[in-house]
């Protein structure tokens, strides 16, 4: 069966860090992009990093961009967000999702059931 | 604020036709094709259209998707109950190098 699994979530002071891992199983880990998508209570969708395979090619959001860091490990399929610098926005549940391999189309057909952060004091 | 403009709320009764629109830009929906998530209760999103009307395996035919310039819509035609949920659209920006959603529509089925 084709699944990514988030961990590594829980309650962080503001100010701290945290770093989420998402463990991808039942197709070849490195041949496909991978994202970081996130979810505040109550709130909508938010897209947060990508990182390509070969880990050449890395995007983020504004949002997040000098705090959060994506990497991969091929080797151990495993996806990484170290997230740095937390503040209470921060706070939301955090989706691993691969992007679909069709070419000149950009979508996400495998999602996790996501990791809770809470960032506050 | 999102970047792509889809209604808060939409409705209908069972065995309706129903559809939900997004509105976005050039840098967009205007010049990437457009996908649509489907989010159940308490669940992870789900991969619901890619590639404007595309429907993964498994997706019922119920399911359509379509666009048109800098716009986009889902149809949901012989409405069910278990369709109740949250629906987002999403696109690449080029102009902000990343996924952009909408802000979703919460689809209660009457």
């Amino acid at each position: 069966e084709v699944q990514v699994v988030e961990s590594g979530g829980g309650l962080v002071q503001p100010g701290g860090s945290l770093r989420l891992s998402c463990a991808g199983s039942g197709f070849t880990f490195s041949d496909y992009t991978m994202n970081w998508v996130r979810q505040a209570p109550g709130k909508g969708l938010e897209w947060l990093s990508y990182i390509s395979g070969s880990s050449y090619t890395i995007y983020y959001a504004d949002s997040v961009k000098g705090r959060f860091t994506i990497s991969r490990d091929n080797a151990k399929d495993s996806l990484f967000l170290q997230m740095n610098s937390l503040r209470a926005e921060d706070t939301a549940v955090y989706y691993c999702a691969r992007r679909g391999v069709v070419a000149a189309t950009f979508y996400m057909d495998v999602w996790g059931k996501g990791t809770s952060v809470t960032v506050s004091s | 604020q999102s970047v792509l403009t889809q209604p808060p709320s939409a409705s209908g009764t069972p065995g309706q036709r129903v559809t939900i629109s997004c509105s976005g830009s050039s840098s967009n929906i205007g010049s990437n094709t457009v996908n649509w998530y489907q989010q159940l209760p308490g669940t992870a999103p789900k991969l619901l259209i890619y590639s404007n009307n595309q429907r993964p395996s498994g997706v019922p035919d119920r399911f359509s998707g379509s666009k048109s310039g800098t716009s986009a819509s889902l149809a949901i035609s012989g409405l069910q109950s278990e369709d109740e949920a949250d629906y987002y659209c999403a696109a690449w920006d080029d102009s902000l190098d990343g996924v952009v959603f909408g802000g979703g529509t919460r689809l209660t089925v009457l």
